[in-house]
């Protein structure tokens, strides 16, 4: 069965500042896709960032990158420059090229303090 | 705006009554979701549909039914409301099957059942 596994419930970082969340997953396939997702307080979900198994090269999008480690089944986010705005629920996703459904972790809070 | 839209966006329930959760989405995706969100559970997915007319069961489908009679929209309906179905419920669209686009979401629905 595939799992993630997101063991930090709460963080918090100092503006300006840089934080990694962590996720570990578990799957059988070969092929799939990792997410992170941010869900401020709006409760809207916000797709952050977008990993290919397939593609060594981390992914990368302004002040967020991830830490991929196919081997260790291990997909963390990095925030750089932390902001107030990323304040948010951050959750890690799991899709398996085929199928219909993400796998969802369960969660880290995240707070930005001034 | 394009996207998925939500209705209603808050409701209370007695036990026992029922309800019709509303997804309606305009970028002629194929495939929609129905997710609940629970705090330390994370999102876990109720029923899925890949197209107009066809519905499937997903990880939490007990005490709930959903239709896909038009595209554009996707129903979730509560027979008879339970305490334990107290969530955030949140539809999702997507246009390919794997998903390497990633979801949209709906902004979500609050139900407290009391």
């Amino acid at each position: 069965a595939q799992t993630v596994t997101q063991s930090q419930p709460e963080m918090s970082v100092q503006e300006a500042e840089t934080v990694t969340l962590s996720c570990t997953y578990d799957t059988s396939e070969n092929n799939y896709y990792l997410f992170w997702y941010k869900q401020p307080p709006s409760r809207q979900m916000i797709l952050v960032i977008r990993q290919e198994a397939y593609k060594q090269q981390n992914a990368t999008e302004n002040r967020f990158s991830v830490n991929f480690q196919k081997a260790a089944k291990s997909f963390s986010l990095k925030i750089s420059d932390s902001q107030l705005g990323d304040t948010a629920m951050y959750f890690c996703a799991l899709s398996d090229s085929g199928t219909y459904k993400y796998i969802f972790g369960t969660g880290t809070r995240l707070k930005v303090l001034a | 705006n394009a996207g998925v839209t939500q209705t209603p966006k808050f409701r209370v329930l007695k036990t026992g009554q029922s309800m019709t959760l509303l997804c309606a989405q305009d970028m002629n995706h194929e495939y929609m979701y129905w997710y609940r969100q629970d705090p330390g559970m994370g999102l876990r997915l109720i029923h899925y549909s890949v197209g107009e007319g066809t519905t499937a069961k997903g990880e939490v489908p007990d005490g709930y039914n959903v239709s896909r009679l038009k595209k554009q929209n996707f129903l979730l309906g509560l027979e008879s409301a339970a305490p334990s179905q107290t969530s955030v419920y949140f539809c999702a669209s997507s246009y390919l099957i794997d998903l390497r686009d990633g979801y949209t979401f709906g902004s979500g629905t609050r139900l407290t059942v009391v």
